[in-house]
């Protein structure tokens, strides 16, 4: 089955600043890397997602990219603000429709005012 | 457009009991997958269901079992509550073939066992 590792599994920046999230998975076969943000107290939402074939996406201050050869992808948020103090989530597909997720551990993202 | 719906919100169970979770998938969609979701980690995978029928399974016990209605809504049935069970239970759902038509998750029932 598929494994996702996740790093960092907290992180502080400073509001304006950028921040960096990692993940590597196991399976050369995955084709779909979705990102889920996680407020307290609901569950997690769907911020950007990347396929297979292409290497970067973008949607406004959020972007993810991805290598195969390596097997990992990263999510990008720049001009941080305190509403994007969250839970982060990747995740990568274990089966061929990619409705069936492994989840990384999470990295808790806190902005600073 | 409805959400992922999920009822209850919280619950508090005794060791040895049984429970179960209801969710009604976003408008439109006709799969439906379950997740547990522990204390500081992230969703694991239970089951999805399509068709009324049981499609995957993830490395869950018996004990928990589920059921897709023919208005695609869905149950989750936990027997013989164990304390480890205690965890954020989340309902995703989606369209069948799912490679254009990511998860979208409710936002879960709070399962407490004591």
């Amino acid at each position: 089955g598929e494994n996702v590792e996740q790093h960092p599994s907290t992180l502080s920046v400073q509001e304006g600043d950028s921040a960096v999230i990692k993940c590597t998975y196991s399976d050369s076969a995955s084709n779909y890397f979705p990102w889920y943000k996680q407020e307290l107290g609901k569950g997690p939402q769907l911020i950007i997602d990347i396929r297979s074939n292409v290497g970067e996406k973008k949607d406004q201050r959020i972007a993810v990219t991805l290598n195969k050869t390596a097997k990992h992808f990263s999510l990008h948020i720049t001009e941080t603000q305190p509403e994007d103090s969250a839970v982060y989530f990747c995740a990568a597909p274990f089966n061929n429709a990619g409705n069936m997720l492994t989840f990384g551990g999470g990295t808790r993202l806190m902005v600073k005012p | 457009d409805a959400g992922v719906t999920q009822s209850p919100t919280h619950l508090i169970k005794t060791r040895g009991q049984q429970v179960t979770l209801r969710c009604s998938p976003k408008s439109g969609h006709d799969t439906v997958s379950w997740y547990q979701q522990a204390l500081g980690q992230g969703p694991q995978f239970i089951f999805q269901y399509y068709e009324e029928e049981e499609r995957q399974r993830g490395n869950f016990p018996d004990r928990f079992s589920g059921h897709q209605f023919p208005n695609y809504s869905s149950e989750l049935n936990v027997n013989a509550l164990l304390l480890g069970d205690s965890a954020l239970y989340l309902c995703a759902s989606s369209l069948v073939g799912g490679g254009n038509s990511p998860l979208h998750f409710g936002n879960g029932t709070r399962l407490t066992v004591t």
